[in-house]
């Protein structure tokens, strides 16, 4: 069964600070999208990223950037020089065939 | 182009009540999706629809939970009775088939979600 683990349920940083948001899946595929979404305080699911299986290619945007090693089945999430507006709360999530999972999430504040 | 429309955003019954909630997905998305969201926890999949066909309701309890999507576009998620764990955010959300319906490529759009509070 897929299964997607986001270990750390709250992180809190001061603002500038850089910060990374872990996620470990397993699969039984060797064909899956791994997704980030950010939910902000508005409640709404907002698309960040795709990746696919076969894709480890580590992926940059703006202050954002994403580790995929499928060595150790994580993809990892990396906010650099982190703003107020990044506080939200962030999932983690597996796609196989037609079923997307997600985390449990992870909170995330950044504190003036 | 406009979003998932969802309503009402804030419901408020008693248990053993009934609730509907309503879903307009981005128009020309033929999938749609109803997530249940506890407190704390990440979105879990109720249903997902295909046009009007049900593509997987294996995690809706269907002893109180029922949803349609009339004519492959609005849906509507029914819970009836309602029961304190029921209280939850109800997120719809829809895609556009890349490469197929099946395809795990879908970027999911979601709405703002419904959140039911039952007493």
């Amino acid at each position: 069964a897929q299964k997607v683990t986001q270990a750390q349920t709250e992180i809190s940083v001061v603002e500038k600070e850089d910060v990374t948001l872990d996620c470990v899946y397993e699969t039984r595929d060797t064909t899956y999208y791994l997704f980030w979404y950010k939910q902000p305080p508005s409640g709404e699911l907002v698309f960040l990223i795709r990746r696919n299986s076969f894709d480890e290619q580590n992926e940059i945007s703006g202050r954002y950037s994403w580790n995929f090693q499928k060595s150790t089945s994580s993809f990892n999430f990396t906010i650099t020089a982190s703003q107020v507006v990044d506080s939200a709360v962030y999932f983690c999530a597996l796609r196989e065939a037609q079923k997307l999972v997600f985390g449990q999430g992870t909170r995330l504040t950044i504190n003036p | 182009e406009a979003g998932v429309a969802q309503s009402p955003r804030y419901k408020i019954i008693e248990k053993r009540q009934s609730v509907a909630f309503w879903c307009n997905p981005i128009s020309g998305h033929a999938t749609l999706y109803w997530y249940q969201q506890i407190l704390g926890q990440g979105p879990k999949l109720l249903i997902q629809f295909q046009n009007n066909g049900v593509v997987d309701d294996s995690q809706l309890p269907k002893d109180r939970f029922s949803a349609e999507r009339l004519k492959g576009v609005d849906s509507t998620l029914k819970i009836q009775p309602a029961k304190l764990e029921d209280s939850a955010v109800y997120l719809c959300a829809s895609s556009k088939p890349l490469g197929g319906y099946s395809s795990g490529a879908n970027v999911l759009t979601f709405g703002a979600g419904s959140r039911l509070t039952v007493l």
